[in-house]
């Protein structure tokens, strides 16, 4: 089965940039989406179609991609954005199956 | 204001059966693609399953294949998830989730605040 493999942890200090990999033999074909989920609530979408960003969402986060790999960066990181990020996307095949990465715990020191 | 609502989920022994609801408000509910997703105490998401909107189309994750069924219920604006021959591995918290579809790919703009569903003796 597909897989999205993420880093299980990232840290750094506020004011500082997050960089958060999600690699994936499909990516080149198809998007990626990127959410965040904090303690005891449902994630919230932060970035679509790789780069795109939602609504609402602070201009710090953005997306990127490069390959089999695609990146959310969060700039001038603030304490409030500590929780855990999933990528999110599509094998191949069409088919409609889809997959969440392990998940990055990002911690703000 | 979309809205998601869970019901259903509680505590069921191995090999048994739970059906889980989702009911759906704020728009227009037959429009839309539906899925579930699902996280194990303390892990990752892992996204479950997915209908398209007239039920014609079902998809599913390896690990519940035959063993749980997405259905809709468009006059009732609801989704659902019947659960059979459930294992400890089953344990989550089940999340219905509305899909924006871009080719076969797509995204969860809106999300349930979901059911727990513990399997144990």
């Amino acid at each position: 089965s597909y897989e999205l493999t993420q880093p299980p942890s990232v840290s750094v200090s506020p004011g500082q940039t997050a960089r958060i990999t999600c690699s994936g033999d499909a990516l080149p074909k198809q998007y990626a989406y990127w959410y965040q989920q904090k303690p005891g609530q449902a994630p919230v979408l932060v970035i679509y179609k790789d780069s795109e960003r939602p609504s609402g969402i602070p201009e710090r986060f953005s997306g990127s991609s490069s390959g089999t790999t695609v990146t959310l960066t969060i700039s001038g990181v603030q304490a409030e954005d500590e929780a855990d990020y999933y990528c999110q996307s599509a094998d191949s095949s069409g088919t409609y199956l889809w997959v969440f990465g392990g998940g990055t715990k990002l911690t703000v020191l | 204001e979309v809205q998601l609502v869970e019901s259903g989920g509680g505590l069921v022994q191995p090999g048994g059966s739970l059906r889980l609801s989702c009911a759906a408000s704020g728009f227009t509910f037959s429009s839309y693609w539906m899925s579930w997703v699902r996280q194990a105490p303390g892990k990752g998401l892992e996204w479950v399953a997915n209908i398209k909107q007239d039920g014609s189309e079902k998809y599913y994750v390896d690990s519940v294949k035959g063993r749980f069924t997405i259905s809709r219920d468009n006059a009732k604006n609801s989704l659902y998830l019947q659960m059979n021959s459930l294992r400890a591995e089953d344990t989550a918290v089940y999340y219905c989730a509305r899909p924006v579809l871009l080719g076969a790919s797509g995204y969860f703009d809106y999300w349930g605040q979901g059911t727990l569903v513990t399997v144990s003796s």
